[in-house]
């Protein structure tokens, strides 16, 4: 079975430049979570969707990020313009929000690197 | 203050040997409790829930104690498999399925 699509799985790029992060869920699932992840601050919650509409974006930490899922298999992660403080993982994850067991299925994580 | 405290550890603990890992909360309306694993440079995967009563899979046993807003996972005869970072987990019912997560404690099982 597929699990959760990240894209692309690393990504360097300069400071001022634009970054767009992919994700694919789980078929099926109807929750989608992206969260940051750095050795100082731990997995960070950014925001997330249920049936394709962002319910909570306080994590988000700026304008500078944005997040849109125009359909239930895609979501996009946009930085613009990126700063070398940007740089973490970014996981994307996915549930179904009918059965909270608490089971998020993480996508295997976009490493950014921002010179 | 994070809303979920780890000691980020590193624990070394030799094969066989039994292990605990503390986790503290903040909030009393937290809802539903977690341990996810991380092996280095991997995504989260959950481990088990936490239920009130406590709870048992295999050589994992987790334990919750609401009153003191404190989760524990113990790890009986570990194996070198064991070595990963564990991650405390909570959802508040106001969050939605949304789910906070501690930094994580390392654990390395040793020969």
């Amino acid at each position: 079975d597929a699990g959760v699509i990240q894209s692309p799985r690393h990504e360097v790029t300069e400071m001022g430049q634009e970054v767009t992060l992919r994700c694919k869920p789980i078929s099926g699932h109807n929750s989608l979570f992206w969260y940051r992840q750095t050795m100082m601050r731990g997995l960070e919650l950014l925001i997330y969707f249920n049936n394709n509409v962002p319910i909570d974006d306080s994590g988000m930490p700026e304008d500078r990020f944005s997040a849109k899922m125009p359909n239930a298999s895609f979501s996009t992660l946009k930085i613009q313009p990126s700063e070398p403080r940007d740089s973490a993982v970014y996981f994307c994850a996915s549930s179904t929000a009918r059965r909270n067991t608490g089971e998020l299925f993480f996508g295997e994580g976009s490493r950014l690197t921002v010179l | 203050r994070k809303e979920v405290e780890q000691d980020p550890g590193p624990f070394n603990v030799p094969e066989g040997a039994t292990v605990a890992f503390n986790c503290t909360y903040s909030n009393s309306a937290s809802q539903s409790f977690f341990w996810y694993r991380q092996d280095c440079r991997k995504e989260p995967k959950l481990l088990m829930s936490v239920y009130s009563s406590g709870n048992e899979d295999g050589r994992f046993t987790a334990q919750l104690n609401r009153a003191s807003q404190y989760i524990s996972l113990l790890i009986r005869d570990s194996k070198l498999s064991d070595s990963a970072t564990y991650l405390c987990v909570v959802n508040m019912r106001n969050s939605g399925y949304a789910l906070n997560f501690g930094k994580g404690t390392s654990l390395l099982v040793t020969p």
